[in-house]
């Protein structure tokens, strides 16, 4: 299985543009690259999901170059309320968490 | 939009007792997972269910047993409980879109278990 390797944590402003990168050096072929958010006490929550290149939703972007290596979770003009885990899953079907990068959002 | 149900939301036990935890999916899902999330901890893989039939199975202790059944709500068996049981068990369902890869799982809110 593919590991993930990701900031610990990360610190931003309200309305700035934040961006994390996942690496995942051994990504399978069939192997998606997909975004779950959780709070703390609730489950994880789905974000987005891509096989390469950008994907775009009313929430993110994911950005994935060609060798699909890494990936990159833009989150534009967070919010207080973004604060949050953010998990960068390879999935094959079941989902394998590995340790999430804490996002902590300042007024 | 129905969202996945767990019950109990919150469950005390003794050690060494036994605690069943129960999942219904969103409906016309066909695919539950159970996780587990200890203090502090990142959710690990329990085991998942297809169609009623395991699926794959993750680090569940021999302890613990689930099941699917046919109106594919799912529970989680876990007996002999220990301290080191305490935590969030979060249940997931989806639809196999195996021809598009999506995957996107949906969560329940989870049982929190505490053994005492």
């Amino acid at each position: 299985l593919a590991k993930t390797t990701q900031p610990i944590s990360m610190d931003s402003y309200e309305g700035q543009e934040v961006n994390i990168t996942c690496s995942h050096n051994n990504i399978a072929t069939n192997d998606y690259i997909t975004w779950y958010q959780q709070f703390p006490s609730q489950g994880p929550r789905f974000i987005i999901q891509g096989y390469k290149t950008k994907v775009t939703n009313e929430v993110a972007s994911l950005f994935i170059p060609a060798d699909r290596k890494s990936s990159t979770l833009s989150l534009p003009r967070v919010s207080l309320s973004d604060t949050a885990v953010y998990y960068c899953l390879v999935v094959g079907g079941k989902l394998i968490f590995g340790q999430g990068t804490e996002l902590s959002v300042k007024p | 939009a129905a969202g996945v149900i767990q019950s109990p939301r919150h469950l005390i036990k003794e050690k060494r007792e036994t605690a069943t935890l129960k999942c219904y999916p969103i409906p016309r899902h066909d695919t539950v997972y159970w996780y587990q999330q200890g203090p502090g901890q990142d959710p690990q893989f329990l085991i998942s269910f297809y169609e009623k039939m395991q699926s794959d199975k993750g680090s569940i202790p021999d302890r613990f047993s689930a099941q699917q059944f046919s109106d594919y709500h799912s529970e989680l068996n876990m007996s002999s409980l220990e301290l080191g049981d305490s935590a969030l068990y979060f249940c997931a369902s989806s639809s196999m879109l195996r021809d598009r890869g999506l995957n996107e799982q949906f969560f329940g809110p989870g049982t929190r278990l505490t053994v005492l």
